[in-house]
């Protein structure tokens, strides 16, 4: 069972470059999300989707884009990357929402913005 | 909006003691209250959940929670603590109506030590 992949594991930027992250899951999941996780801050949700099409902001949105054209894929977006944006960035997904059922996450990205 | 606060940042106790881990949160409705675990280098995984009925949850690896609607508190408990219970342990709500997404609190750090 792969459940949630997230790749790169590990990536440097240079100030202003862009790059995506990729989260892909396994179990048919119509709810995704995308948190990044800062020290002794907890985990802030980035975007989030309920189903293919369909994306919403979360709490701290500035400076990323998502997009869900499949059920599975859920990819992160970086256009111009800022030292601010240096943190572990986790993908989960879930089956359901009311109730809601166990996230399941990825085992993260963490990015460097130099 | 709702909010999390977990009371302590870090959890120092000795092998085959017992630990609670402090959760309180703020929010006007009702709430889904929730605890995940974060070993090193990986990603979250949960622990237990509240939904309604008995107030007293069990979960995972011997823990359990409380919640309490009067002081709007939900505290994670283990009576006999193990090496392998260190890591970083998150609480986190979701309003039962409206946005679908989990708010986390800042993460209390247990260290088990021998």
């Amino acid at each position: 069972n792969a459940g949630v992949t997230q790749t790169p594991k590990f990536r440097i930027l240079k100030i202003g470059q862009s790059m995506t992250l990729q989260c892909t899951q396994d179990m048919n999941h119509n709810y995704m999300y995308w948190y990044r996780q800062d020290p002794g801050m907890g985990l802030k949700l980035i975007y989030y989707s309920v189903g293919a099409g369909i994306t919403d902001k979360g709490e701290v949105p500035n400076g990323y884009n998502v997009s869900r054209s499949t059920t599975e894929d859920f990819p992160l977006r970086l256009e111009l990357a800022a030292p601010s944006q240096t943190s572990v960035y986790f993908c989960a997904s879930s089956y359901s929402d009311v109730p809601p059922t166990e996230a399941f996450f990825g085992q993260g990205t963490r990015l460097t913005v130099v | 909006a709702q909010s999390v606060t977990q009371l302590d940042s870090q959890v120092p106790v000795f092998e085959e003691a017992p630990v609670e881990l402090r959760c309180n949160y703020s929010s006007s409705v009702s709430v889904y209250l929730f605890w995940y675990v974060q070993y090193p280098n990986q990603g979250l995984q949960l622990l237990l959940k509240y939904l309604s009925g008995s107030t007293l949850v069990k979960g995972i690896n011997g823990f359990e929670a409380e919640f309490n609607k009067s002081q709007t508190s939900f505290h994670l408990r283990k009576p006999s603590v193990h090496i392998s219970d260190t890591a970083e342990y998150f609480c986190a709500v979701r309003l039962i109506q409206g946005a679908q997404k989990l708010v986390f609190g800042q993460g209390t750090r247990l260290t088990i030590n021998p």
